[in-house]
Order: structure tokens, then C-alpha cells, then sequence
């Protein structure tokens, strides 16, 4: 069965150092597509970085990048340049199967990041 | 704001009780996408629709339903309200043939059963 695993109920880091953010998934399926999203005291979800299982390259998005080490099955967070609004809930998750109509995602615990000045 | 619309923000209610839950997705998404995040369960996939559609079924119990309407809006049905039940509700939507398939997730309804 499909599994996210985000061994790290918490961590802190220091603003403007880099932060690393493991999750490690497990999946039979060829195809699949993995996302993190930060979810804030106020509770809403926000979309930070996708990577999908084809992508050659590792995904980043500003001061976000997805370390994918397909082998080993993980896909980590990295942020770097840590700000005190980085301070949050961290989810990772996985798309189940190709795109087209099962979309559904899986998450993993969280790990709360906290970012000291 | 990621342009999807969840109404109310909080729900107050009492056990044995019914609510309906309601979202609205992103202009032009045509699947919508329910999600439950409680304490003990963590954040669990529901059921999704897509364009007035069950496509997926996750860990949701009988005393739930849900539909999507023909303008794509969609409703979250909880009966015979249980304690356990208190939790966010998200509603997501998306493109479905976005490369990524990004889910864009609205605010939540907290739903709180006493």
C-alpha cells in the first residue's frame, strides 16, 4: 500500500540558515507525483513544490527544492535562506497513479518547522 | 487565496446531528477533492468528484456523503454526528490535466461536535 513517511515530528533552524525536511514514500506504482504543502497556525494548505517520478531534474521553486532520490525513495525538503514566516506545519505527500482521474493524495504526519531569530 | 471557497469557517453542533458542508472550486477546475484533518487520523483523503462524478473513495464512513452539482460546486453531507467527527474540513480542486495535477485547497470548515 501506498505510505508517506515524515519522520520528524519537529525541527528548528535558524533564520537564514537552510533547513532539510525528510520524507521518504513508498509505492508499487511506475508513476506518481510528489508535493509538499505548508500549512500555517491559520490552518489553510499551501501549495510549495511538485515533483513527479519522470521529472529528470530536481524541482525547485524559489527558495524551495525537492531533493529526489528516486532509489531510495525520498523526497526531501529543502528550504533554504529560512525566514521567520517559514515557521509552520510541513506535509508531504503523494499522488496516487498517473494523471487522469485518480488523483487522490496521501499525506504524510508533518513535521513542524519552527524558525528562530 | 487559492480560489477555492469553503463555507461556513466553523460549525458548531451536537452529536446525532446532520451538516452540510459546502465548497466551491477554482473557476474552471473539474475536480473537487474532500479531505479530513483531526488530531488522531491526520489529514485524510475522503472522496472525489470530478464534473458531477464519484471518481475516488478514500476512509469515508456511511454516515458521509457528498455530491457535485452541476455548476461543479460541491457538498459534504455528515449525519448522526459523533464527537470523533470534530476535525478540518478541507476541499480541494483541480485541473485534471494540469502536468502536476496541483490540488488548490480552500480555507477548511472546523467542525466541532459537542
Amino acid at each position: 500500500a501506498q505510505k508517506i513517511t515524515q519522520t520528524q515530528p519537529g525541527m528548528f533552524v535558524q533564520e537564514k540558515e537552510a533547513v532539510t525536511l525528510d520524507c521518504t514514500y513508498d509505492t508499487s506504482d511506475p508513476s506518481y507525483g510528489l508535493f509538499w504543502y505548508k500549512q500555517p497556525s491559520s490552518g489553510e494548505m499551501i501549495f510549495l513544490i511538485y515533483q513527479g517520478s519522470y521529472d529528470q531534474q530536481n524541482a525547485t521553486e524559489g527558495r524551495y527544492s525537492l531533493n529526489f532520490q528516486k532509489a531510495r525513495k525520498s523526497a526531501n525538503l529543502v528550504i533554504s535562506a529560512s525566514q521567520l514566516g517559514d515557521s509552520a506545519m510541513y506535509f508531504c505527500a503523494m499522488r496516487e497513479g498517473s494523471s487522469g482521474g485518480y488523483n487522490k493524495l496521501i499525506f504524510g504526519a508533518g513535521t513542524r518547522l519552527a524558525v528562530h531569530p | 487565496d487559492s480560489g477555492v471557497t469553503q463555507t461556513p469557517k466553523h460549525l458548531i453542533t451536537a452529536t446525532g446531528q446532520r451538516v452540510t458542508l459546502r465548497c466551491s472550486p477554482r473557476s474552471g477546475d473539474l475536480s473537487v477533492y474532500w479531505y479530513q484533518q483531526s488530531l488522531d487520523q491526520g489529514l485524510q483523503f475522503l472522496i472525489q468528484y470530478y464534473n458531477g462524478e464519484e471518481r475516488a473513495k478514500g476512509n469515508i464512513l456511511e454516515r458521509f456523503s457528498a455530491q457535485q452539482f452541476p455548476d461543479l460546486h460541491s457538498e459534504l453531507n455528515l449525519s448522526s454526528l459523533e464527537l470523533g467527527d470534530s476535525a478540518l474540513y478541507f476541499c480541494a480542486s483541480s485541473v485534471l490535466v494540469a502536468e502536476n495535477n496541483e490540488q488548490f485547497f480552500g480555507p477548511g470548515t472546523r467542525l466541532t461536535v459537542l
